[in-house]
């Protein structure tokens, strides 16, 4: 059983376009997170949901918005693609806010053309 | 936010042991300190974590000295499996500050 899975694995797209992650996890855990790892392998934390709600929101542009539905779910979209934001993109879980370890899924690649 | 810096790269032979060296300067009170294993296409996996002295298990040591300005991850007996990028984190107990891992140190393993 996967404990945090992430889809697509990929995502090619153009520049300009909408595009949305999703990730769930069946671990019942209270907190989930998004990383991004650029191609010099910095992964960076992006957004925290605890029980659904946002704790932390680093400096992201709000082209970025994180959805979580329930506890289980934090999807990512994005809107107007642009050429930056091509990197990988790490979901994680942790069982309480800040707390270690967290699970992470295998990331979504994705590529703007 | 406590500054993590590692290595870039080591390289090692079976059935070493591979000691990996983070510097923290600025950590807090609060954080402490983990280590974790990535990978090429997959996410970063825990390995250990630990707040002060030393921390074994199954896979692996943690050393923090008193000062806790720096960490030290030992592997014993590396083998070829053991190629992988790892990343020392420093964190604080509450969670309301932003993690960040670094650029990692990418571990080499030969015959």
């Amino acid at each position: 059983d996967t404990a945090v899975s992430q889809t697509p694995k990929y995502l090619v797209t153009q520049m300009g376009n909408d595009k949305s992650i999703k990730c769930e996890q069946n671990l019942g855990h209270d907190t989930m997170y998004w990383y991004k790892q650029d191609s010099k392998k910095f992964l960076k934390i992006m957004f925290s949901y605890n029980n659904k709600e946002l704790i932390i929101n680093e400096t992201v542009p709000n082209r970025f918005s994180p959805k979580s539905p329930d506890k289980a779910h934090l999807n990512l979209h994005i809107n107007s693609l642009e050429l930056g934001d091509s990197a990988v993109y790490f979901c994680a879980s942790s069982q309480v806010q800040g707390r270690q370890p967290q699970h992470f899924g295998d990331g979504t690649r994705l590529s703007i053309l | 936010l406590a500054k993590t810096t590692q290595p870039i790269s080591m390289d090692s032979y079976e059935g070493q042991e591979v000691n990996i060296t983070c510097s923290h300067n600025n950590i807090a009170t609060n954080d402490y300190i983990t280590w974790y294993q990535q990978f090429p296409s997959q996410g970063p996996r825990f390995i250990i974590q630990g707040y002060k002295t030393k921390v074994t298990n199954e896979v692996a040591s943690l050393f923090i000295p008193a000062d806790r300005k720096s960490s030290t991850l030992s592997l014993p007996r590396v083998s070829l499996s053991d190629t992988a990028v790892y990343y020392c984190l420093v964190g604080d107990m509450g969670g309301r500050r932003a993690l960040t891992f670094g650029s990692g140190t990418r571990l080499q393993v030969q015959p």
